[in-house]
């Protein structure tokens, strides 16, 4: 039962470009999201979060849009750059369960020349 | 920077064989975890521990058991592996929902 589902598993785009990378949930007890990006041979990353009380978070390139009624949340990378291949993944936690982050299936970002 | 090392990078083992994959931090943080990561699949947590001595079963813990017996080391052990372990294994330690991941290490069981 995944609770958290990337349903792209690939993504290709041109540099310069903007990337938008989904991810939808199915738990109504998740109340904070991360994304974390892989290289490959690497440990994930973390490169944005945000929380369920706020819709939208800005970092640099990279902002999280998050929509609670539709239980889906959003990547988007303005402007793609070579750099940004990886793969994504988008993680949530719920209510009362600390540390414990459930990941997502991730999409592989390809962002070409 | 947290760092989070895991023992070894590609491991081949033969079905039936006992397995120890270590992860070792060095931040003091409490919360460790065990992932495995498969094609279309994510991301799965085998193993959470939230102290010494504590541990607690993820979403697939079955083939699988740990131990924590110091703060900074947490170990996955497969009892029996199987083919269907064959997989990339991830180590995390966290202080809060700040994760930090080891490399990864590659297992497969022949």
């Amino acid at each position: 039962d995944q609770q958290v589902k990337q349903n792209s598993p690939s993504l290709s785009v041109q540099e310069g470009r903007i990337s938008i990378l989904n991810c939808d949930y199915t738990n109504s007890m998740f109340d904070y999201f991360l994304w974390y990006k892989k290289y490959p041979a690497e440990g994930p990353t973390f490169l944005i979060s945000i929380s369920s009380i706020k819709d939208k978070n800005e970092d640099g390139r990279f902002t999280v849009f998050l929509n609670k009624s539709a239980k889906h949340l959003s990547l988007h990378i303005v402007p793609s750059q070579p750099g940004d291949s990886a793969v994504y993944f988008c993680a949530a936690r719920a209510t009362g369960t600390a540390s414990k982050l459930t990941f997502g299936t991730g999409t592989r970002l390809q962002v070409t020349l | 920077d947290v760092k989070v090392t895991q023992s070894s990078r590609y491991l081949v083992k033969r079905t039936g064989e006992k397995v120890f994959l270590e992860c070792v931090q060095d931040m003091d943080h409490e919360n460790m975890f065990w992932y495995r990561q498969d094609p279309g699949l994510g991301l799965r947590l085998i193993y959470f521990s939230y102290d010494v001595k504590m541990k607690e079963k993820g979403d697939i813990p079955e083939g699988y058991s740990v131990s924590r017996e110091k703060k900074e080391r947490f170990s996955l052990i497969l009892e029996s592996a199987s083919t269907n372990q064959t997989s990339m294994y991830l180590c995390a330690s966290a202080l809060g929902y700040g994760y930090t991941f080891g490399s990864g290490t590659r297992l497969t069981v022949v």
